[in-house]
C-alpha cells in the first residue's frame, strides 16, 4: 500500500521567515509524482507545486521550493518570505502511473503565519 | 477560469434521508473524484470516474454511490444518510494520465447529518 505521512500537524511562522513543512512517502513503484496543495480558509484547494520523480532537480514555484530526496523518500515544501496569505492547511500528494489518477493524501499541516 | 462547481456549500439533513452531492467541471476533463475530508484523516477517495458512465471504487466506498451521466456532471449519492458520514466532501476533476495530474477541486460541501 501506498502511504503519505505529514508529521507535523500544525506549524507556525513569523511574516517574512522561511519555514519548512515535511512529508514522507512509501511506495514500490519506480516512476510517480509528487504534489503540495494548499487549502486557505473557506476556499478551494489549489496545486502549490509538483515534482516529478524521475527528475532530479528540485521544483520552485517563486517563493515556494521543494526539497526532493528520492532514496530517503521524502518530499518537504519550503516557503521562503512567508505571507499572511500563506495560512492554509497543506496537504502532501503523490500519485504513480500504475494508478493514474488517483492521488493518495497525507493527513495535512495546519500553517499559520503571524505578522 | 477553470472551475469545479459544487451545489451546496453546506447541507443539513436528517439520518435517513437521501442525499445528493453535484459536482459540475467546465474544463472538459476525464477524471472525477469524491473525496472525504475530516479532521486528521486528510482526504479519502470515495469513488472515481474515468469516463461518462464509468465508476470505481475508491478507498472507503461504503454507504456511498456515484452517477456519471454526462462528462462535466459527477453526483455522490447518500442513500441513506448517517451521523458518521458527517463530513466535508471535495469533488474534484483533473486530465487523464500521469502527465498533467493535477487535481482541481470544488470549494467543498459541508454535510451536517443529525
Amino acid at each position: 500500500a501506498q502511504t503519505v505521512t505529514q508529521s507535523q500537524p500544525e506549524m507556525s511562522v513569523q511574516e517574512a521567515e522561511t519555514v519548512t513543512l515535511s512529508c514522507t512517502y512509501d511506495t514500490s513503484e519506480s516512476n510517480y509524482y509528487l504534489f503540495w496543495y494548499k487549502q486557505p480558509p473557506s476556499r478551494q484547494m489549489i496545486l502549490v507545486i509538483r515534482q516529478e520523480a524521475y527528475k532530479q532537480q528540485n521544483a520552485t514555484e517563486n517563493r515556494f521550493s521543494v526539497n526532493f530526496q528520492k532514496a530517503a523518500k521524502s518530499f518537504s515544501l519550503k516557503i521562503s518570505d512567508s505571507q499572511l496569505g500563506d495560512t492554509a492547511m497543506y496537504f502532501c500528494a503523490f500519485m504513480t502511473d500504475t494508478n493514474a489518477g488517483k492521488s493518495t493524501f497525507g493527513d495535512g499541516t495546519t500553517l499559520t503565519v503571524k505578522p | 477560469d477553470v472551475k469545479v462547481t459544487q451545489s451546496s456549500r453546506y447541507l443539513v439533513k436528517r439520518t435517513g434521508e437521501k442525499v445528493f452531492l453535484e459536482c459540475v467541471q467546465d474544463m472538459d476533463h476525464e477524471n472525477m473524484f469524491w473525496y472525504r475530508q475530516d479532521p486528521g484523516l486528510g482526504l479519502r477517495l470515495i469513488y472515481f470516474s474515468y469516463d461518462v458512465k464509468m465508476k470505481e471504487k475508491g478507498d472507503i466506498p461504503e454507504g456511498y454511490s456515484v452517477s456519471r451521466e454526462k462528462k462535466e456532471r459527477f453526483s455522490l449519492i447518500l442513500e441513506s444518510a448517517s451521523t458518521n458520514q458527517t463530513s466535508m466532501y471535495l469533488c474534484a476533476s483533473s486530465l487523464p494520465g500521469t502527465s498533467a495530474g493535477e487535481l482541481f477541486f470544488g470549494e467543498g460541501s459541508r454535510l451536517t447529518v443529525l
